[in-house]
Order: C-alpha cells, then structure tokens, then sequence
C-alpha cells in the first residue's frame, strides 16, 4: 500500500483565509503531483515536482502555488481562498526512472470555501 | 474535441457479470494507457497499465488497447460487489508529460 498521506481531510473555510494543504510521502519518490478533482470530472494536474527545488504548473490555471523544499513533502498554498476554489485536491508522487505513470495517490483534501 | 472521452455512467450491473469500461481518445501520440479505480472518498489506486497496444490480463482484469480505433477497454469478469467503484482512463505521451484523465465511470456490482 502506498504510504502517501494528505492534511486535512476535510476542510471549511471562509473567503479570503490563507489555506496550506500539506502532503507527505515515505517512498523517496522524486516526482509528486497536484491534482484538482471535481464530482464527475477529469482530473486535472494544477502542479508538478520533478525534485527538490523543481515545480511546474500544470495545465489547469490555477492560483495555488507550491514548495519543494524536501523530497517527501510537497504543500499547496492558496493565499486567499474563494468559492471557486471548492473542489477535491489530490496529491500524488511517482518513482523517477519507473513508469511514469505508476502514480500513488493520496485519500485527497476535500475543500469547501464559504 | 477532449482528447480523452469516457462515458461517466452510472453503470449497474448484477453480481457475477462481465463488465467493460472504455475510453476513446483523439492524440495518436499516447503510448501509455491506464486504468485507476477510486472507491469513494479515497484516491484513485492504479488497476492496470499498458505501454503501447496489446492486452493485459491481470486476474479478473483485462486491458485491451487498440491504437488503431483510439479505443481502449478495460474488461472485469465475474464482478463482485466490491469492484463498485468509478473508474478512471488516463494516457500519456512519455516519461515527463502529464497524464490526461477520462472523466472516470462510476460502476455499481449489485449483489
């Protein structure tokens, strides 16, 4: 089973807060994803880490941000949360060198913004 | 046009039966095909993976691609209740570009 875990589970939160969501994996995978999941949707990747110090956007416009300072964490940060920002947030990672596409998926964050 | 189209269903079918799920895409360059199962409130967990075309059977799971049709399926046999899940297609390109979901389809095994 994979060891990938997201903080918090659920959250509710009011317009304008600040939000981190923080997610963490214990198998050295050098690649972790961000993912944006709504009910009866594609995923669709809002964020990606090659490695430490490595992020790239992906291809939902997005106004997170996040960090890679250490391999085995990789947090999303909404400076000022909206409506619109209601959603499911998947983390993910995957091991450098094996398929690519073997990804682990976190239990996800689901967010409400009121 | 999407480049990966999956029909969401619901699906629902009796215990015991075959069941397929499929996907059609539009970029001919994916060569890695797919198949995650979410069961609900949880992340997708990855079922099955095929690099080119061909099949795959993994116990009650087969993957089939056909690159020709830009069609790929994913066949359960003798379903259980808990297959009851949605399931996700996803493509890819090579080894650093993103991978393109389906919308996924939600399947109910009654007993």
């Amino acid at each position: 089973e994979a060891d990938i875990y997201q903080t918090p589970r659920y959250l509710v939160i009011g317009t304008g807060k600040k939000i981190t969501l923080e997610c963490s994996q214990t198998m050295g995978h050098d690649k972790m994803y961000w993912y944006q999941q709504d009910p009866g949707m594609e995923l669709h990747l809002i964020h990606y880490s090659y490695g430490v110090n490595s992020t790239e956007k992906g291809d939902l416009s997005s106004e997170s941000t996040v960090s890679r300072i250490r391999t085995e964490h990789f947090p999303l940060t909404l400076e000022s949360a909206r409506p619109s920002h209601t959603s499911q947030y998947l983390c993910a990672s995957s091991e450098l060198g094996r398929s690519p596409y073997e990804q682990y998926f976190g239990p996800g964050t689901r967010l409400t913004v009121t | 046009q999407k480049e990966v189209e999956q029909d969401p269903g619901p699906l629902s079918v009796p215990e015991g039966a075959i069941v397929s799920l499929n996907c059609t895409y539009s970029n001919s360059a994916f060569q890695y095909f797919m198949w995650y199962r979410q069961y609900s409130r949880k992340g997708p967990e990855l079922l099955m993976y095929t690099y080119s075309s061909g099949n795959k059977e993994d116990g009650r799971f087969t993957a089939q691609v056909d690159k020709s049709s830009k069609y790929i399926s994913l066949f359960i046999r003798d379903s259980q209740p808990s297959d009851s899940a949605t399931y996700l297609c996803a493509m890819g390109y090579s080894g650093n570009t993103p991978l393109v979901f389906g919308k996924g389809t939600r399947l109910s095994v009654i007993a």
